[in-house]
Parts: structure tokens; C-alpha cells; sequence
């Protein structure tokens, strides 16, 4: 496609229950990642894929959240058992692999604005 | 520990200034650095890319900088108008070959008509 793509735009969600958040890469880009991003804040790091695995999960904040990519294009973001606290924006981005020899870069799609009531 | 500083947190500037936003990092050993914008409500939009090995990137009225020894990058906005109004956020990458990056918490620009 044109652009990240990122579905939904928004979701609200009652504490305790499960989401999920779609995301679709500019076509052919290697590198996926997620973002959170709070009220007031810059963007969070959560897991990085290349390709069909997670290449850095580290910044997940605990095991209610997972993310799959398994065919290395859409990529998936699952809370379960979700709280007030999951509350923000959640950011995509993708690129193609990293090549000093060009100026690649990473583009970011327009975010799910995921609320937990 | 790695850390992106941005300073000022606001900036109020009247239409057709010159102007300079603030980034400051911790650990020199960057890979890259990236400059966004964000509207209100909205996705990231990238505005320039720097590599380690660069000194600075321009693209139109933008201008940013880099130079890694004492931390610091500047992203330099001639005759802003109105529409540049947006938050500016600086994005730092230390990952081998990767956009694992921390962000600042960005600089919220008006600019005044």
C-alpha cells in the first residue's frame, strides 16, 4: 500500500477484555514495529519484528501483551485482560531493511487510539 | 541508561521567524537520528533522517544537524509559517541497524499569523 495502514482508528474497550490492533506495512518492508505513545509523551518502544519473528520484545510491559506477524506482513497487537492503564495510542511503523548506503527511514501509520473504560 | 532530551517543551514564535528546536541524547554510539512532526491527534510524520556518519539533512525550509560528540541535534526552521504549527519530536536510535527508537517528549510549536 501507500502507507502504514493501521485498523482501528479507534477502539474503546471495557477493563478485562481482549483487543486486538491491525497493522498492515508499506508493501514489501521488512521491519515492523510497535509504539505506544501516552497523553504528553513520546512514543514508547514495545517489539520489533524482522521478517516473520519478533527481533526485540523488550519493551513489552508484561505478558498480557503479545504481537504476531505471521506471514512477515500484517502484524498483530493482543492485550488481553485489558486495564485503564492500556489506555493510549498505539503506533505502527515499518521500513525496509537498514542500509547505510541509502538513506532508509521508518514511517509511521496514524495509530489506534485504543481507551479502556 | 540512553535518554532523549528536548528543550523547550512549548514554543510560541510569530509567523515568518527563523527558529531552532532543541535535542539533546545520552551515549554518542548513536546509529541514527530522525525528526518528526505530529499534528494534534495524529500519526508521525517524517521529516528528515540523519545517519551516524552524517553531519546534517535538509529538506526544503528544514535543516537538522547532528553532531554526536557532544550529543546534540538541531532541527532549524526558516520563515516558519502558520501551517508548521505541530509538536517536533526527535527520535534516537542506538540498535544495530534497527528504528528501536527513543523518543523525546517533542517541542509543541505555534506558530502566530
Amino acid at each position: 500500500g501507500a502507507g502504514v495502514s493501521q485498523t482501528p482508528s479507534n477502539k474503546v474497550t471495557e477493563k478485562g477484555k481482549y483487543v486486538e490492533l491491525r497493522c498492515d506495512p508499506i508493501s514489501g518492508h521488512t521491519a515492523l514495529y510497535w509504539y505506544r505513545q501516552s497523553l504528553g509523551q513520546g512514543p514508547e518502544f514495545l517489539i520489533y519484528f524482522q521478517g516473520t519473528g519478533a527481533a526485540d520484545d523488550s519493551g513489552l510491559p508484561n505478558d498480557r501483551f503479545f504481537a504476531v506477524r505471521p506471514e512477515g506482513s500484517v502484524s498483530t497487537l493482543k492485550i488481553q485482560r485489558t486495564e485503564r492503564g492500556d489506555s493510549a495510542v498505539y503506533l505502527c511503523a515499518s521500513s525496509s531493511l537498514f542500509d547505510r548506503a541509502v538513506n532508509t527511514e521508518a514511517f509511521f501509520g496514524q495509530g489506534t487510539r485504543l481507551t479502556v473504560v | 541508561k540512553q535518554e532523549v532530551t528536548q528543550i523547550p517543551a512549548a514554543l510560541s514564535v510569530p509567523e515568518g521567524e527563523n527558529l531552532v528546536l532543541n535535542c539533546s541524547f545520552t551515549d554518542s554510539a548513536i546509529y541514527n537520528l530522525q525528526w518528526f512532526r505530529q499534528d494534534p491527534g495524529k500519526g508521525l510524520t517524517s521529516l528528515l533522517l540523519i545517519q551516524s556518519s552524517q553531519r546534517e539533512q535538509t529538506s526544503g525550509r528544514l535543516n537538522a544537524s547532528l553532531d554526536k560528540s557532544s550529543g546534540r541535534s538541531t532541527l532549524y526552521i526558516a520563515a516558519s509559517q502558520p501551517g508548521d504549527s505541530a509538536t517536533y519530536l526527535c527520535a534516537v536510535s542506538w540498535g544495530s541497524g534497527t528504528y528501536k527508537y527513543i523518543f523525546g517528549t517533542g517541542t509543541r510549536l505555534k506558530v502566530l499569523a
